[in-house]
């Protein structure tokens, strides 16, 4: 596939399990960043991977958040002990090395705590 | 850091022009533009860079001060397939870019 792939699509769990909500960016983009869209609300910036680099962690809303990127390539935004007021539409995108670059976005992972 | 966008909603006929404000507080590398419909994620639009540059795509363009740290998009003659929830996007370090809270467009028949 050519664009930026993000997995589940939905998922819905108790209130204290621990999620994990994986992208899959476009093949060559070095930057890849996690952002958080509650309903009807804007896009909340949470992490930005930027090649070996390390991450800019600081939109992280708590430490139960926390996201890796293995080989440069697929990152994996988990949530640990989850929150009703976790839930929201998580998105990711990926560009290529980011200065001036088009974000290419995800459909975004609808996160539901019951 | 958030940078503020204005109006937080608008509501035009078909044909209408419009424009969408997007300020920073803080000095600007560049500034993106997106658009979101209901449901789906962000299309990108266009990037303006330093330099008072203006940039079109379509009816939709766009001027970015960068003294003011300003920019503004302005869609002329709008159509139906306008609508949606317009997002700007400052770079001011580090290539990290932070959204607007958005601007809701309807477009009416």
């Amino acid at each position: 596939g050519a664009g930026v792939s993000q997995s589940p699509s939905n998922k819905v769990t108790e209130k204290g399990k621990d999620v994990e909500l994986r992208c899959d960016p476009i093949s060559g983009h070095t930057a890849l960043y996690w952002y958080r869209q509650s309903l009807g609300q804007g896009l909340e910036f949470l992490i930005y991977f930027q090649g070996n680099s390390a991450p800019d962690k600081s939109g992280l809303p708590s430490d139960r958040f926390s996201a890796e990127r293995t080989g440069g390539s697929v990152s994996t935004l988990t949530i640990q002990r989850t929150q009703q007021e976790d839930s929201a539409v998580y998105l990711c995108a990926s560009s290529f090395y980011s200065d001036n670059q088009p974000q290419h976005f995800g459909d975004g992972t609808r996160l539901s705590i019951l | 850091q958030q940078p503020v966008q204005s109006p937080q909603a608008v509501i035009l006929r078909e044909g209408e022009d419009a424009v969408i404000n997007c300020s920073s507080s803080k000095a600007l590398y560049s500034v993106h533009w997106y658009r979101q419909k209901h449901g789906e994620a962000p299309v990108f639009l266009m990037i303006l860079l330093k330099g008072g540059e203006q940039k079109g795509h379509e009816k939709i363009s766009a001027s970015f001060n960068e003294k003011k740290q300003q920019s503004s998009l302005y869609l002329t003659a709008s159509q139906l397939s306008y609508s949606g929830t317009y997002f700007c996007g400052v770079e001011s370090s580090a290539s990290k870019i932070i959204f607007g809270s958005g601007t809701r467009l309807s477009i009416r028949p």
